[in-house]
């Protein structure tokens, strides 16, 4: 699992609350990101990182902020989480050389 | 506007047969493939991948084919075992390392 941990693992929220997601890796793999998965819609790019203080849009990133301070953590940010943000969010981390890894995945429900 | 299209959500195979799975996508620009496949509960784990200079890789049971001018992969599984029923997700990448997903393939292996 190249050393991905996704915390929480689940988690229920009201709507209007803002939620963080942390994923934190051991391998100090370059490029980390964050999809979200729902059914009929596979998994959607939100957010992704190649390197500290580098990110950049994915294809869902409304209403989504990411951080990275630092190599090992890159923090996902639901400002004001909506019904529709109900969904399994997973963390990967790509060496450069074309393999993503995943991590657990979060269930989020928002409520 | 889906980049990377998996247009059979389902897929049955009997023990032993072959498993194909087919992906399609839109953009010319895609120059890396990546084929995914996921457990319930648990986080995608890479399985094969070709670069668009290839047109088939081969890595055990599995094969990816790429035809590049129908914009089309597909995943081969000889023999299908029913260990390898999951959702397949193919992925494409224009040398970004942004990995786009499609919306996968459940496949079921029946014994």
């Amino acid at each position: 699992d190249a050393g991905i941990t996704q915390s929480p693992r689940h988690k229920v929220t009201e709507t209007g609350t803002p939620v963080t997601l942390r994923c934190h890796q051991t391998e100090n793999h370059r490029y980390m990101y964050w999809y979200r998965q729902d059914p009929g819609h596979g998994l959607r790019l939100i957010h992704y990182s190649y390197g500290v203080k580098d990110t950049d849009k994915g294809e869902v990133s409304d209403g989504y902020s990411v951080s990275r301070s630092k190599t090992e953590d890159f923090l996902l940010t639901l400002e004001s989480a909506t019904s529709s943000q109900t969904s399994v969010y997973f963390c990967a981390t790509d060496t450069g050389r074309g393999e993503a890894f995943f991590g657990q995945g979060t269930r989020l429900t928002v409520v | 506007d889906q980049q990377v299209k998996q247009n059979s959500p389902s897929l049955s195979v009997q023990e032993g047969r072959i498993s194909i799975l087919n992906c399609d996508y839109t953009n010319s620009m895609f120059d890396y493939f990546l084929w995914y496949k996921k457990y319930p509960a648990e986080g995608p784990t890479f399985l094969i991948s070709i670069s668009s200079i290839k047109d088939k890789n081969e890595d055990g049971r599995f094969t990816v084919f790429l035809n590049k001018s129908a914009k089309h992969l597909s995943l081969h599984i000889v023999p299908s075992q029913p260990g390898d029923s999951a959702v397949y997700f193919c992925a494409a990448s224009s040398g970004t390392y942004k990995y786009i997903f499609g919306t996968g393939t459940r496949l079921k292996v029946l014994a």
